[in-house]
C-alpha cells in the first residue's frame, strides 16, 4: 500500500510566512525524504532524515520525524515566491527497494 | 556533470500502439527507477533495477508493460497496446547505491493517448 500522506493537500502564504506540511505512515521505516517538484518538472531531493533521527535541518528547511506517532513535518520558514512547488514525502522500508510516495503538497507563496 | 535524462519529453500516441520511453541515468548509478505520475497525483513506483537486473518488478501495472537496461545505463520502458488509461508522466529516477539513498529524477515523459 502507498505509504506517506501528506496533510493539508493545498496551501497558500504570503510571502515571507512559514509553511508547514504534515506526511503520516503505516509502517517501520528505514528513512523518510521530502522532494519538490515544480510544474512541468522531475522530483528534487531536499532533505532525508533517518529513522533514528528527530529533527534536521538544512537551510530555510526543518523537518522533524515522530517514529512513535508515524510522522514528519516539513517546515520551510520565510518563504519566498520561487517556493512555491508540491512537496512530496517519501518513505523507504526495511528489506523494500522502492520508495513509496505521499500524494503531495501544493503550495502556493503570494509575491 | 549531467543529470537524469529522459526521452522523449511529450508522447502523443493513439489507443492501440506501441511506445518506447528513454531513460540515461547518472553516469555510475547502479540503481534505476520507473515511476508512474497521474495529473494531480503522487508517484506509484513501476520497476526497479539494480544494475541491469530488475529484482522488483511487482509495480508494473500489466504484462503489456516492460522495461530493460543494459551497460548498467540506458533503461527503456515499452507499453504495448496503449490504452487511454495509461496517459501519464513516466518519471525515471538513478541513485548511487542500493541503500534507498535520494534518488535523482528525470524531468519525465509526458504520454498522451487518444
Amino acid at each position: 500500500s502507498q505509504q506517506g500522506e501528506e496533510d493539508p493537500q493545498a496551501l497558500s502564504i504570503q510571502e515571507g510566512e512559514n509553511a508547514t506540511m504534515n506526511c503520516s505512515y503505516k509502517t517501520s521505516i528505514n528513512n523518510l525524504q521530502w522532494y519538490r517538484q515544480n510544474s512541468g518538472r522531475g522530483l528534487v531531493h531536499l532533505i532525508l532524515i533517518r529513522s533514528n533521527e528527530r529533527e534536521k535541518h538544512s537551510g530555510r528547511l526543518r523537518v522533524t520525524l515522530d517514529t512513535s506517532k508515524k510522522s514528519s513535518s516539513l517546515l520551510i520558514t520565510a518563504s519566498r515566491a520561487a517556493d512555491t512547488a508540491s512537496y512530496f514525502c517519501a518513505t523507504s522500508t526495511h528489506g523494500n527497494n522502492r520508495l513509496a510516495f505521499g500524494k503531495g503538497n501544493q503550495v502556493v507563496v503570494i509575491p | 556533470g549531467a543529470g537524469v535524462s529522459q526521452s522523449p519529453s511529450n508522447k502523443v500516441t493513439e489507443k492501440g500502439k506501441d511506445v518506447e520511453l528513454r531513460c540515461d541515468p547518472i553516469s555510475g548509478h547502479t540503481a534505476l527507477y520507473w515511476y508512474r505520475q497521474r495529473l494531480g497525483q503522487g508517484l506509484e513506483f513501476l520497476i526497479y533495477f539494480q544494475g541491469n537486473s530488475a529484482p522488483d518488478k511487482s509495480g508494473l501495472p500489466s504484462d503489456r508493460f516492460s522495461a530493460e537496461r543494459t551497460g548498467e545505463s540506458v533503461s527503456t520502458l515499452t507499453i504495448q497496446r496503449t490504452q487511454q488509461e495509461d496517459s501519464a508522466v513516466y518519471l525515471c529516477a538513478s541513485s548511487s547505491d542500493r541503500d534507498r539513498s535520494p534518488l535523482h529524477f528525470g524531468n519525465g515523459t509526458r504520454l498522451t493517448v487518444t
